[in-house]
């Protein structure tokens, strides 16, 4: 089954405590993508990557990471995790070109308290 | 920059009944793609209906159907014969159809509730 998996679905956790959301998908697609879901604000991207090794910010990168380094893997870092960073996140992924449909992993809740 | 916007935080809807969610953006390109997607409370985000600017006819699929009125860059969703399980957040999206990155530009979405 074509899929995107996020991993874990929930983490509460403390400030400062780094923290890493994986997100495989099993459809060779060369993109992938973060996004977090604020109320209010819809979903915004955070980081992306064309292919391996090639990743680029997004439009709210401050304090995350991510790497590339194989093609079906592109995990989400938060190396010292402040409260701000309390969201959804959903890791998607897609062939190249804009016409492609973005497949979306289930979410990933994560609090920081 | 692409903006997208979703005036209406929350509508209702009687089942088996029609309602139109609003969508505009803001864009100096010509050729993009604009989707709808739902949410569910499960919290996924299910691809609805897609467009394609250069395509003049407005997309269908099945009791969804959309709008697109490119100079008023208008993309408004109808939901026809509307069923409980069609309560859920809805987000219009931009996606360029240029450039390296594939990002879907989010509106701040509508929550539709159904009333039975």
């Amino acid at each position: 089954e074509a899929q995107v998996t996020q991993n874990p679905r929930y983490l509460i956790t403390v400030t400062g405590k780094k923290l890493t959301v994986t997100c495989s998908q099993n459809m060779n697609h060369e993109y992938m993508s973060w996004y977090r879901q604020d109320p209010g604000l819809g979903l915004r991207q955070i980081y992306y990557s064309m292919n391996v090794e090639v990743t680029d910010k997004g439009d709210v990168p401050e304090g995350y990471k991510v790497s590339r380094k194989e093609k079906r893997n592109f995990p989400l870092i938060l190396e010292s995790p402040s409260p701000n960073q309390t969201s959804l996140y959903f890791c998607a992924s897609s062939l190249s070109g804009g016409r492609r449909p973005q497949h979306f992993g289930d979410g990933t809740r994560l609090s920081i308290l | 920059a692409q903006t997208v916007t979703q005036s209406q935080p929350e509508m209702s809807v009687q089942e088996a009944e029609t309602v139109t969610l609003s969508c505009t953006y803001d864009t100096s390109e010509s050729d993009y793609y604009l989707f709808w997607y739902k949410q569910p409370p499960s919290r996924q985000m299910i691809l609805v209906i897609r467009q394609e600017a250069y395509k003049q006819q407005n997309a269908t699929e099945n009791r969804f159907s959309v709008n697109f009125q490119k100079a008023a860059k208008s993309f408004s969703l109808k939901i026809s014969d509307s069923q409980l399980g069609d309560a859920a957040m809805y987000f219009c999206a931009y996606r360029s159809a240029s450039g390296a990155n594939s990002k879907l530009t989010f509106g701040k979405g509508i929550t539709l509730s159904v009333r039975p």
